[in-house]
């Protein structure tokens, strides 16, 4: 069945490094892949997302690989900061426009 | 507030009562998603409406689960005899077509 799994489940990092964690998916035919951040409490909110016909997106500090052939894409933040803490969140949605969550890895970002 | 919104924000209910959600999404937002969150997990797809019609519901929903977009506006979520397996963070998103989808602040449902 559809299925995205995500490492590691949790991460801790020094500020300033980078961080970066790795998913990979199921369904070949799944073309949307986004990354939520969320907050202890709050919503999922999306941080950046890529579509299947690039292979690279870049937004500041935050940047998505995805590699088709693998099916497998990855999540880098550079220059960490403590309010990048957070429980993230990968994604693919699936030929049927399901979109199946990854566990999540838990970031904590340590001044 | 011109986001997701959902209500109510809690519920508490006994063992084997009925409980219902609603979800207003972003008004000009055709698609609606419903999910359950349990703690230290993703959220896990329920079931998902272009604008009245619904499209998917997951294999994981039992019958006891329903959702209704009547005019492709508000939706419900129903759950009929909860059970303690359904407590959980029940959250709603809407989209315009296959675009990012906003998250409401979800319902948090506790079956004692």
């Amino acid at each position: 069945g559809e299925n995205v799994e995500q490492h590691p489940s949790t991460l801790s990092v020094q500020e300033g490094d980078s961080a970066v964690i790795k998913c990979t998916y199921s369904d070949s035919a799944s073309n949307y892949f986004p990354w939520y951040k969320q907050e202890l409490g709050k919503r999922p909110q999306l941080i950046i997302d890529i579509r299947s016909n690039v292979g690279e997106k870049k937004d500041q500090r935050i940047a998505v690989t995805l590699n088709k052939t693998a099916k497998h894409f990855s999540l880098h933040i550079t220059e960490t900061q403590p309010e990048d803490s957070a429980v993230y969140f990968c994604a693919a949605k699936t030929s049927y426009d399901k979109v199946i969550f990854g566990p999540g890895t838990s970031l904590s970002v340590i001044p | 507030d011109t986001g997701v919104s959902q209500d109510p924000r809690h519920k508490i209910t006994k063992r084997g009562q009925n409980v219902t959600f609603r979800c207003d999404p972003i008004s000009e937002h055709n698609r609606l998603y419903w999910y359950r969150q349990t703690l230290g997990q993703g959220p896990e797809f329920l079931t998902y409406f272009q604008n009245e019609a619904q499209l998917e519901k997951s294999r994981l929903l039992s019958d006891r689960f329903s959702a209704e977009r009547p005019k492709g506006s508000f939706s419900t979520l129903e759950i009929q005899r909860t059970e303690q397996g359904d407590s959980a963070m029940y959250l709603c998103a809407s989209s315009f077509t296959d675009r990012e989808q906003f998250f409401g602040p979800g319902t948090r449902l506790t079956v004692l």
